[in-house]
């Protein structure tokens, strides 16, 4: 079992439409979340933190679930320049971040 | 204010050839990962490493890959005879003390390295 799973996707959708990516991690022992957006092969950016009581900025709904093990990050009112490939992200305090290997959004016109 | 600077950023070379990569951290930041990106593929954990300290090198190939971070001058990933699977993107990224936690990382633009 992978240490950080993603639904590869393509996810296809229009503009304007909320889309919903979904991130499960396997060490009960992570510490950090993020999210990470990398487009046609670019470096990855950080796109936000991801904290236990769920944050916001702007367009953008990520969330925890410390229980269940998973993270979610919701885009709402898509635009075409959100197209890229989301990497959800977990960290320990041993300091080594592990990557899933993405999930592709294409937002079409 | 740069960022974390990876050269070369493209690097070509034949097989059984030695590569060399470099990365210097952004500024502040004493922590550096190497990453692998093969094509179609996510990004694979390679190395972790403080000024001249290995910390985790769990990802890294048992042969012909090594790492160092020297206390002077930049991180550098090196690799020998290479082969045509050694081809992919090579990601730099450095941290804070402290590491990925809480603060995530900053990535350099990469190497791209292709094996003829």
């Amino acid at each position: 079992r992978k240490e950080v799973e993603q639904d590869p996707g393509p996810f296809n959708v229009p503009e304007g439409a909320t889309v919903a990516f979904n991130c499960t991690y396997s060490n009960s022992a992570s510490q950090s979340f993020f999210w990470y957006r990398q487009d046609c092969r670019k470096e990855p950016k950080l796109l936000m933190s991801v904290y236990s009581s769920g944050n916001e900025d702007g367009r953008f709904t990520a969330q925890l679930n410390r229980a269940s093990q998973y993270i979610s990050l919701l885009i709402r009112d898509s635009k075409l320049s959100d197209s890229a490939t989301y990497l959800c992200v977990v960290n320990t305090n041993a300091g080594k971040s592990t990557f899933g290997d993405g999930t592709t959004l294409t937002v079409k016109p | 204010n740069a960022g974390v600077m990876q050269n070369p950023r493209h690097l070509v070379r034949r097989r059984g050839q030695e590569a060399r990569l470099r990365c210097s951290p952004m500024k502040g930041h004493s922590h550096v990962y190497w990453y692998r990106q093969l094509p179609e593929e996510g990004l694979k954990f390679m190395v972790y490493l403080q000024k001249e300290n290995i910390i985790d090198e769990s990802g890294m190939p048992k042969e012909r890959f090594s790492a160092e971070f020297p206390k002077e001058g930049p991180s550098i990933l090196r690799i020998q005879q290479v082969v045509r699977g050694d081809s992919a993107a090579y990601f730099c990224a450095s941290s804070p003390p402290g590491g990925g936690h809480p603060y995530g990382y900053t990535f350099g633009s990469g190497t791209r390295l292709t094996v003829v």
